[in-house]
């Protein structure tokens, strides 16, 4: 079974600094990896989805996440954080083959504070 | 095109009753996922529809139950409600075909949820 792990449930950063958010995942199988974002009262949006092709995926709204196998890790990133950015980002794997769900993080709330 | 909506967007319910909650898929979709998200928690695989059939579970009870019909809407309905089902439920439409059905890469769309309080 798939799962991923995210830490640090609210995470605040400055507006114009590194957004950084942390996805470790676990998978007996290649996986697919996607960065879910959240707005208040709105359905979950796709950010970037890894799907075995280049490692570094460059997504929506400037959002980049690196798939490194060695690490078990995609960890989401934005070089300046912006008032916009403040939602719920949720990391996600599904597998390759013969699963069709997807497993999702706990979730982490982004504050962007001015 | 429209996106996926679902219906009702908020209700309250009391333990012991049923509720039933709907979901249009988004157009030119033709599978439907349900997902339950607990407060201040990540989205839990309830069950997938593709084809008015179900093709996949999650680790849910049988009072969990669901519908695809021909237009590819669908139904997730809860019977006997308990406290613990308090929660968002999610609706996401997709397009497969019977090849890439079990495929993990098919992009989910979601709609806003149906927020359920049990009392």
């Amino acid at each position: 079974a798939q799962s991923v792990t995210q830490l640090g449930s609210h995470v605040s950063v400055s507006e114009g600094a590194l957004v950084l958010l942390r996805c470790n995942y676990s998978s007996s199988v290649p996986p697919y990896l996607f960065w879910y974002v959240q707005y208040p009262n709105q359905g979950l949006q796709l950010l970037l989805k890894y799907t075995s092709a280049a490692t570094l995926v460059k997504g929506i709204n400037g959002f980049e996440a690196e798939f490194k196998k060695s690490e078990t890790s995609f960890h989401l990133t934005k070089p300046s954080a912006h008032m916009s950015d403040a939602a719920e980002y949720f990391c996600a794997v599904s597998s390759t083959y013969g699963n069709n769900r997807l497993a999702f993080g706990k979730g982490n709330q982004v504050v962007v504070i001015p | 095109e429209t996106g996926v909506t679902q219906s009702p967007t908020h209700l309250i319910k009391t333990r012991g009753q049923q509720v039933t909650l709907r979901c249009s898929s988004q157009s030119g979709h033709n599978t439907v996922s349900w997902y339950q998200q607990a407060l201040g928690q990540g989205p839990q695989f309830i069950f997938q529809y593709y084809r008015e059939e179900e093709n996949g579970r999650g680790n849910f009870p049988p009072r969990f139950s669901g519908l695809q019909f021909p237009n590819y809407s669908s139904e997730l309905n809860v019977n006997a409600l308990e406290l613990d089902d308090s929660a968002l439920y999610l609706c996401a439409s997709s397009l497969v075909d019977r090849l890439s059905r079990f495929s993990g890469a098919n992009v989910l769309t979601f709609g806003a949820g149906s927020r359920l309080t049990v009392l």
